[in-house]
């Protein structure tokens, strides 16, 4: 069966500070991946998503970056985090229907 | 541009009773849409789908509607159960490639 792992949890990090957020899939080839974010009380927001190894599409501009290192591994990164990147980041792969990670919750202080 | 919106941010049903929630898009070019349920500090889990060559998908207590025409699609729960109450969230896909979300819509089923 196809699981997904996403870590850390939880984050707190200092403004100005790096980010790197993993995910990796298991049990499927070549899914579609994706990065989401809910920030407090609203929807989910589409930040990357990825077809394919090194295949990356932005959908919004930000201080943000994701990559595609392996088939089954996703990452989102920043230099550089902003108050305003504080949220609810979810990983999620589809074929057919998308499956979500259990999500990081990371505050910016 | 929300190409996916559930005008509803909230609703409220008795226990045993029917829950209806609504999503309207506006790509006419979706041809899959899915629904989601989120519990606080977790991630979505998929609940029924429906593909555009459809107009109704069932599963349970839940029922999924598709009307083309008004681009327009329903989420039927009955009978809604405490335990239902979730965010709710409709999503749209073409070709089952990128996902776009709704909103959501918090449903709470009062006992």
């Amino acid at each position: 069966s196809q699981t997904i792992h996403q870590w850390p949890a939880t984050l707190v990090q200092p403004v100005g500070s790096p980010l790197s957020l993993e995910c990796t899939v298991e049990g499927t080839s070549n899914p579609n991946l994706y990065w989401y974010r809910q920030a407090a009380g609203r929807g989910l927001q589409l930040l990357f998503y990825s077809v394919g190894i090194g295949q990356i599409s932005s959908e919004v501009p930000q201080n943000l970056s994701a990559s595609r290192p392996q088939d089954r591994q996703f990452i989102l990164s920043s230099k550089k985090l902003l108050l305003s990147d504080s949220g609810f980041y979810l990983c999620a792969w589809s074929v057919h229907e998308a499956f979500f990670g259990q999500g990081t919750r990371l505050t910016v202080v | 541009d929300q190409q996916v919106k559930q005008n509803s941010p909230s609703l409220s049903v008795q226990e045993g009773r029917i829950s209806i929630l609504n999503c309207d898009y506006t790509n006419s070019m979706f041809d899959y849409f899915l629904w989601y349920k989120k519990y606080p500090a977790e991630g979505p889990t998929f609940l029924i789908s429906i593909s555009s060559i459809k107009d109704k998908n069932e599963d349970g207590r839940f029922t999924v509607f598709l009307n083309k025409s008004a681009k327009h699609l329903s989420l039927h729960i009955v009978p809604s159960q405490p335990g239902d109450s979730a965010v709710y969230f409709c999503a749209a896909t073409r070709s089952f490639s990128r996902l776009t979300f709704g909103e959501g819509t918090q449903l709470t089923v009062n006992p």
